[in-house]
């Protein structure tokens, strides 16, 4: 089966500060995505990543893919309160339309 | 905007009752899923659907059963619940894509607790 191993597991950053949190895969990744949770709450789609090298910017956050597809990084800068919340790299199954989860990275923000 | 509604955000059965959780989506999606999360095991998939009455296992089925009568709408069935299946239960829906390069959008999620 195809794990998803993110790193760390758990962040705490003085607001302001940049992190980077990594999503690796034992297999090539045919597509990757990236959500964040809020507590208690639903996944909130991010980015998706197909390629090999390719990056994506939404406001501070960039995403990453590795040119062998099996390491991706979400990079926040100058992180706010707001970018608190536990972010999950997803995965497609090589079967098609079902994903794979990592385990998750919980990142709080201090004021 | 893509919707995908359960039908409760919190629920407490007591050990034996039989539990239902209603997902509907209203973006014609042909798939939908059922994932529970427990820290520090992630997202597990129970159930998925690609069709109207199709269902297909997925990595922990045990002691679920789901129904798709309807395209928009996937319920996941306690048959019997235990205490191990308090947990928060989290439902998707995404189009059928032959790449299979597509997002899944996720429910709120209903948070159950059984006594």
């Amino acid at each position: 089966s195809q794990e998803l191993e993110q790193s760390p597991q758990s962040l705490i950053v003085q607001e302001g500060k940049n992190l980077t949190i990594n999503c690796t895969s034992s297999k090539t990744l045919y597509g990757l995505y990236w959500y964040k949770q809020k507590y208690g709450e639903g996944l909130i789609f991010l980015m998706m990543l197909q390629k090999g090298g390719e990056e994506k910017s939404h406001e501070k956050i960039t995403a990453k893919l590795d040119e062998k597809k099996q390491q991706s990084s979400l990079h926040i800068t100058a992180s706010q309160p707001s970018h608190a919340g536990t972010y999950l790299c997803g995965a497609d199954k090589d079967t098609g339309n079902q994903f794979y989860f990592g385990t998750g990275t919980s990142l709080t923000v201090i004021p | 905007d893509v919707k995908v509604t359960q039908s409760s955000r919190y629920l407490v059965k007591r050990t034996g009752e039989k539990v239902f959780l209603e997902c509907v989506q209203d973006m014609d999606h042909e798939n939908m899923f059922w994932y529970r999360q427990d820290p520090g095991l992630g997202l597990r998939l129970i159930y998925f659907s690609y069709d109207v009455k199709m269902k297909e296992k997925g990595d922990i089925p045990e002691g679920y059963s789901v129904s798709r009568e309807k395209k928009e709408r996937f319920s996941l069935i306690l048959e019997s619940a235990s205490t191990n299946q308090t947990s928060m239960y989290l439902c998707a829906s995404s189009l059928r894509l032959a790449s299979g390069y597509n997002e899944q959008f996720f429910g709120p999620g209903t948070r159950l607790t059984v006594l």
